[in-house]
């Protein structure tokens, strides 16, 4: 099973800290992915990378960046945080082949990040 | 644009009673279709997908949907519900333009004693 790791469970930072929240996965998988989770408003895609030192962005990424210098670790950082990115972050991987893509989604456990 | 729908932000329902939980998508186009559920402080697992072929799909933990393409509906059903099962439940489909998914904003599966 492709098992995708958090750095964090929880975090609790101060209003303009530089925020890092690393992800590793372990199974060579092209695609990495950060979304952020809030009650009512399901996944929303910050950024996500198909390939190392590729990236694109997704949905809401004002106030993020992402860095994937290494295949297996995706980062994101938040540059000044603030209260309105209190939430639930997901990594996520999946796979590209050279014959088939599979969008299937590997998660990892989350990392709830509180910002004062 | 492709889209998703969960019809419902919360569905009760008393433990062992039957449960649907609703989705529907827009699409020009063919997809792939997934359900995942995430449990109380967890990421997200799969618990079925619908790539090609049969159009009901047997899942994880007793859970099953069923493709109708011509009411672009994927819900997900179960005969018998637990206690266990509580958790919140996302829809999502496949873009064929890159890798992503287009997630549903998820249902809250809240089973009463």
């Amino acid at each position: 099973d492709v098992k995708v790791t958090q750095s964090s469970r929880y975090l609790v930072k101060r209003t303009g800290e530089k925020v890092f929240l690393e992800c590793v996965q372990d199974m060579d998988h092209e695609n990495m992915f950060w979304y952020r989770q809030d009650p009512g408003l399901g996944l929303r895609l910050i950024y996500f990378s198909y390939d190392v030192k590729m990236k694109e962005k997704g949905d809401i990424p004002e106030g993020y960046s992402v860095s994937r210098e290494k295949k297996e670790r995706f980062s994101l950082i938040l540059e000044s945080a603030s209260t309105n990115q209190t939430s639930m972050y997901l990594c996520a991987a999946s796979f590209t082949g050279s014959h088939t893509v599979s969008y299937e989604q590997y998660f990892g456990p989350g990392t709830r990040l509180t910002v004062t | 644009a492709q889209s998703v729908t969960q019809l419902d932000s919360q569905v009760p329902v008393f433990e062992e009673a039957p449960v649907e939980l609703r989705c529907n998508y827009s699409s020009s186009v063919s997809v792939y279709l997934f359900w995942y559920v995430q449990y109380p402080n967890q990421g997200l697992q799969l618990l079925l997908k619908y790539l090609s072929g049969s159009t009901l799909v047997k899942g994880i933990n007793g859970f099953e949907a069923e493709f109708n393409k011509s009411q672009t509906s994927f819900h997900l059903r179960k005969p018998s519900v637990h206690i266990s099962d509580t958790a919140e439940y996302f829809c999502a489909v496949s873009v064929w333009s890159n890798y992503q998914l287009i997630w549903g904003a998820g249902t809250k599966l809240i089973i009463k004693p």
